[in-house]
């Protein structure tokens, strides 16, 4: 596609339930990001890959929160024993290239934990 | 630390007004780069401007205009004869410029209401 494609758009789980969301950059992006935006704030960086190695994720709030890109394209964040705290929408984000290149958002994915 | 502060958490508007959102960071980085996104209520985030840390200079694209002055640390967005569509969450964001990375420090946003 055109843009970043994010799966599932709405995501409603259960406390203590494992979710996985997944990411679509734009073809022939090498970096891609995630941010968590919760109600009433800005997006808040999670973590960052160029390529399949996450160059940095010191964004990533605890050990519950993992993410993959295994192929260099489609990334998924992987959260383990949600938490009603985790609720938030999800952002993934890829550019071109790594450093300050502009940035492309996807609609991101709502995540409701009950 | 870095920060971003919009002060302005809402703003209500005639279309027709002009309107100026407000963006204050603080970086010790000498080198950084500061955005404007705007989020309609579909939730995708727009990119709208890059600025570095070098360059003063004001940028005008149509209808829109930024003003950059490192001495107060602001990054001012105005928006000229605003209309209905201009209607958004309109984030500043700073980025550390070393290692690479576009890891944003995002402000908590205006929400911008342009009425008819």
């Amino acid at each position: 596609g055109a843009g970043v494609s994010q799966t599932p758009s709405n995501k409603v789980t259960e406390k203590g339930k494992y979710v996985e969301l997944r990411c679509d950059p734009i073809s022939g992006h090498t970096a891609l990001y995630w941010y968590r935006q919760s109600l009433g704030q800005g997006p808040e960086f999670l973590i960052y890959f160029q390529g399949t190695g996450a160059a940095d994720d010191s964004g990533l709030p605890n050990d519950r929160f993992f993410a993959v890109r295994p192929e260099g394209s489609v990334s998924t964040l992987k959260i383990q024993r949600t938490e009603r705290g985790d609720s938030a929408v999800y952002l993934c984000a890829s550019s071109l290239t790594a450093g300050v290149t502009e940035a492309f958002f996807g609609q991101g994915t709502r995540l409701t934990v009950v | 630390a870095q920060k971003v502060t919009q002060a302005q958490t809402e703003i209500s508007v005639v279309e027709k007004e002009d309107v100026t959102l407000d963006c204050v960071y603080e970086t010790r980085d000498t080198t950084y780069y500061l955005f404007w996104y705007k989020q309609p209520p579909s939730g995708e985030l727009v990119f709208l401007i890059r600025r570095n840390s070098f360059d003063e200079q004001n940028e005008i694209s149509g209808r829109y205009s930024w003003n950059f002055q490192k001495s107060t640390s602001s990054f001012n967005f105005t928006i000229t004869a605003s209309q209905v569509v201009d209607s958004a969450v309109y984030f500043c964001a700073l980025s550390e410029a070393k290692g690479g990375s576009e890891k944003l420090v995002f402000g908590k946003g205006t929400k911008l209401t342009v009425n008819p």
